[in-house]
């Protein structure tokens, strides 16, 4: 099945400081990327959807400033999470959408990042 | 506003029991309802449904969509330790995202 990538797994930064994510296509060239928070003991929540080559489409709640969304790539997303703060700490996920829109919309999902700010 | 709700919130069960999660939602310009497992990582893809009636099968694990009643069920028959995960429904509309509902908490007990 189709892989994506996300890097790194796991990070700890200090309060104040801004941490890159990346999630990557390995097998596929991905059009549509999801990011997804997840708070302990919750679902998954949308942030936002990142095309390639177009600016991303952000949840309602979620602050575009503060999250920000590049998608230079078919196989690359990444998610920067600006002047982190110790309540973004969470578990950032992405998928990526297989094929066209016609025939398949499954979404394959990376395997997560988990984030710590201090 | 699209929904979708999950029922148990949790369930502890002992292995070999039968379990049938449930998952109700309202959406716009349904797709699909998807099934997925979570254990410590990403979710990991179970089904995806589209037709009503049409049960999805793998091995222990089957799920049935009702589009009438906006619903559907994914049963574990004879359950392991292994199954022991959160058990999360999304649902795909014509905008091409997923909606969550907040997942059912499953632990089997030797």
């Amino acid at each position: 099945g189709a892989v994506v990538s996300q890097h790194p797994s796991w990070v700890i930064c200090k309060s104040g400081t801004s941490v890159k994510i990346e999630c990557r296509s390995l097998d596929f060239q991905a059009t549509t990327m999801f990011w997804y928070r997840q708070f302990p003991k919750q679902s998954l929540m949308l942030m936002a959807t990142s095309n390639e080559g177009s600016k991303a489409t952000y949840e309602q709640g979620v602050e575009k400033d503060k999250f920000l969304i590049n998608h230079a790539s078919l196989t690359l997303s990444t998610l920067t999470v600006t002047s982190a703060h110790p309540e973004d700490s969470s578990f950032y996920i992405c998928s990526a959408r297989v094929g066209p829109l016609a025939v398949s919309n499954e979404q394959f999902f990376g395997p997560g990042t988990r984030l710590t700010v201090l | 506003e699209d929904k979708v709700v999950q029922s148990p919130l949790s369930l502890v069960v002992h292995e070999g029991d039968t379990v049938t999660l449930n998952c109700s939602y309202e959406v716009t310009n349904f797709r699909s309802l998807l099934w997925y497992k979570q254990e410590k990582k990403a979710p990991t893809f179970l089904f995806m449904l589209t037709s009503s009636g049409i049960e999805k099968k793998s091995g222990r694990l089957s799920s049935i969509l009702d589009k009438k009643e906006l619903f559907s069920i994914l049963n574990i028959t004879a359950t392991q330790t292994g199954d022991s995960a959160i058990y999360l429904c999304a649902v795909d509309n014509a905008g091409n995202m997923l909606t969550f509902g907040g997942g059912t908490r499953l632990m089997v007990k030797p």
